[in-house]
């Protein structure tokens, strides 16, 4: 079964940092990787989608990492401003014979707080 | 607006009483997914639907809820004899089935209150 964890559950930097934010899972037969952001009590907004066969995504000021040897992924966020205050998810498709089976199993989350 | 769109935002409910939520997905999207977030948590997959079929359905599905998409366009979630628990949000998304394309986009959500 797969299992994603984010590392950490919360963090608060200041306006202008450049911040890292972790996912890790446990099965790596992944199809995609996609990070979403999530605003309180609002749906997601999907970010970044890496395919299994790319190695990272860059929009803007975000740049999305995948390592799936190693089960890994990492959200990069340049130059932090307040309105990227929010909850960032990630979650991965299962590969089924080559193509994505769907379903998304997520995190539980990290929750940003960019103060001024 | 062409995005995943659910209806209600918000439901409050006594307990007992049978609820039905809607989603209308992007309209070239053949695949359609019901997850439910509860506070504090990441969504969990609930059931998913591949045109009109419904190809999988989780154990977090209990019998008092069912899931149909008629027709392959929308879909409706009902939840029978509503509990406490199930307060919760429920999310919609869709995405196509293409090997190349399988993003998946979200809806709003339908906030659910049991009371």
């Amino acid at each position: 079964k797969q299992e994603v964890t984010q590392i950490p559950a919360a963090l608060s930097v200041p306006e202008g940092e450049n911040l890292v934010l972790n996912c890790s899972f446990t099965d790596s037969a992944i199809y995609n990787l996609q990070w979403f952001r999530q605003d309180p009590g609002k749906g997601l907004t999907s970010l970044l989608l890496i395919q299994s066969s790319q190695r990272e995504q860059t929009s803007g000021r975000l740049n999305a990492s995948l390592d799936k040897s190693s089960g890994r992924s990492t959200l990069y966020i340049a130059a932090s401003q307040p309105g990227d205050s929010a909850t960032y998810l990630c979650a991965v498709s299962r590969n089924a014979g080559g193509t994505s089976y769907g379903k998304l199993t997520f995190g539980q989350g990290t929750i940003l707080t960019v103060h001024p | 607006d062409t995005g995943v769109s659910q209806d209600p935002r918000h439901k409050i409910t006594k307990r007992g009483q049978n609820v039905t939520f809607r989603c209308d997905p992007i309209s070239e999207h053949n695949r359609l997914y019901w997850y439910r977030q509860t506070l504090g948590q990441g969504p969990e997959f609930l059931t998913y639907f591949q045109n009109e079929a419904q190809l999988e359905k989780s154990r977090l599905l209990s019998d008092r809820f069912s899931a149909e998409r008629p027709k392959g366009s929308f879909s409706t979630l009902e939840i029978q004899r509503t509990e406490q628990g199930d307060s919760a949000m429920y999310l919609c998304a869709s995405s196509t089935s293409d090997r190349g394309n399988t993003e998946a986009f979200f809806g709003q959500g339908t906030r659910l209150t049991v009371v």
